[in-house]
């Protein structure tokens, strides 16, 4: 798995290009999922959310991704802006347990 | 609509010392559940409270508590502060049970515990 702190896996693309953010998941009952951006001393921000019975949902200059036969999820961003700079989180939840399972972060870097 | 909202945003103790934390749901939402974030760790789940009753539990000590008042906000309380228990704590609300609905994360409490 991906390792977080110091070790956050990085992701360093050009202003302009599209990014791809990947997730791995831990539950195959998992039947809901989230990205959450999170930037520096704040919370983190809904993205974008899908459900297990859909494999693609579009948004703004984002696209999710689902994968349920290799439990993976991805985030692709269009036309990454430095405002895109940040660690995004993906996180499930399946059955009775309301709580989000979180990913352990990925930080993207925009160069302008 | 305001966000969610926690106070104290920054917080300094000593071990030993115990905290309070506050956090005020989106108007309107019923669910509040707290996260808490370190390096070491990423984001775990501490628990959640729905109409005042508490739903769901992660696997954190007893030291670790919290309540909610009939307006929806919530509190959390850590006793007997060890230095382990620094991190960012993060609280978050949903209009109905968090198994049900998406999660909205407030700006979270520093918590610096020396």
């Amino acid at each position: 798995g991906e390792s977080v702190g110091l070790h956050l896996p990085t992701l360093s693309v050009q202003e302009g290009d599209n990014s791809i953010i990947n997730c791995a998941y831990s539950n195959s009952a998992s039947d809901y999922f989230i990205w959450y951006k999170q930037e520096s001393g704040k919370g983190p921000q809904f993205i974008i959310d899908i459900r297990s019975n859909m494999d693609k949902r579009q948004g703004q200059r984002v696209t999710v991704l689902l994968n349920k036969t290799v439990k993976h999820l991805s985030l692709q961003i269009a036309a990454t802006q430095p405002g895109d700079s940040a660690v995004y989180f993906c996180a499930e939840k399946g059955g009775s347990q309301g709580n989000l399972i979180f990913g352990k972060g990925t930080k993207l870097s925009v160069k302008p | 609509k305001a966000g969610v909202t926690q106070t104290p945003r920054y917080l300094i103790k000593t071990r030993g010392q115990q905290v309070t934390l506050s956090c005020s749901p989106i108007s309107g939402h019923r669910s509040v559940s707290w996260y808490q974030q370190t390096p070491g760790q990423g984001l775990q789940f501490l628990f959640e409270y729905f109409s005042e009753t508490q739903r769901n539990k992660g696997n954190f000590p007893g030291r670790f508590s919290g309540r909610q008042f009939s307006n929806s906000r919530s509190e959390m309380n850590v006793s007997t502060l060890e230095l382990g228990d620094s991190a960012l704590y993060l609280c978050a609300s949903s209009l109905w049970e968090a198994s049900t609905d998406t999660q909205y994360f407030g700006p979270g409490t520093r918590l610096t515990v020396l």
